[in-house]
């Protein structure tokens, strides 16, 4: 069975904080690639990295990264000095060979940033 | 500029209704998704389709239906046997066959029964 959890349900800091939200995902599939997407209020999902399940490098891109980590099932997302723009709804979601067609996605994560 | 189009984006009907859902897409995919997005939870897939003319049910298909007789069109009807429609509607799509693509989504429809 293929599962997205993000336990986070909120999260709430303060602005230039750093943040770290979690995912951690079930699959049996050896080949699978995962994804995170940011939700503003306007409701669009914003595409904000694909990640391969042969390529554990974190990724950094400004002031987001990016830590996946095989050996515990997770990929977690860290933003650096948050803004109030990053205040939004952040979901992970996986796609892999037994689900060729579906993207699964996670509960979501709130993020609030406070001025 | 090529997306995603949806409309309408707010959208009231009464219990028993039916109630059609557009999507339109321009970035000449294959494979076009309905998701329902229920506060505090999830994208929860209804139907998606893979090529024109075919679709398949996904999650939460009952008391919804789908048509796909263009590649660029994929409506969603709720119709009044869906029991709990309040929802907002996000549709997406992504090239065929590229499990490994991501999904480029509209701005969604929100749709409440009053």
């Amino acid at each position: 069975a293929q599962k997205v959890t993000q336990a986070q349900t909120e999260i709430s800091v303060v602005e230039k904080e750093d943040v770290t939200l979690d995912c951690v995902y079930e699959t049996r599939d050896t080949t699978y690639y995962l994804f995170w997407y940011k939700q503003p209020p306007s409701g669009e999902l914003v595409f904000l990295i694909r990640r391969n399940s042969f390529d554990e490098q974190n990724e950094i891109s400004g002031r987001y990264s990016w830590n996946f980590q095989k050996s515990t099932s997770s990929f977690n997302f860290t933003i650096t000095a948050s803004q109030v723009v990053d205040s939004a709804v952040y979901f992970c979601a996986l796609s892999s060979d037994s689900s060729a067609s579906k993207i699964i996605f996670g509960s979501g994560t709130r993020l609030s940033i406070r001025p | 500029d090529g997306g995603i189009t949806q409309s309408p984006k707010y959208l009231f009907r009464k219990e028993g209704q039916n109630v059609t859902l557009s999507c339109e897409q321009n970035l000449n995919h294959d494979a076009m998704y309905w998701y329902r997005q229920d506060p505090g939870q999830g994208l929860r897939l209804i139907y998606y389709s893979q090529i024109v003319n075919d679709f398949q049910k996904g999650d939460i298909a009952e008391g919804y239906s789908v048509s796909r007789e263009k590649k660029e069109s994929f409506p969603l009807t709720v119709t009044s046997a869906q029991k709990n429609p309040t929802a907002f509607y996000l549709c997406a799509s992504r090239d065929r066959g590229r499990y490994t693509g991501e999904l480029f989504f509209g701005e969604g429809s929100r749709l409440t029964v009053l």
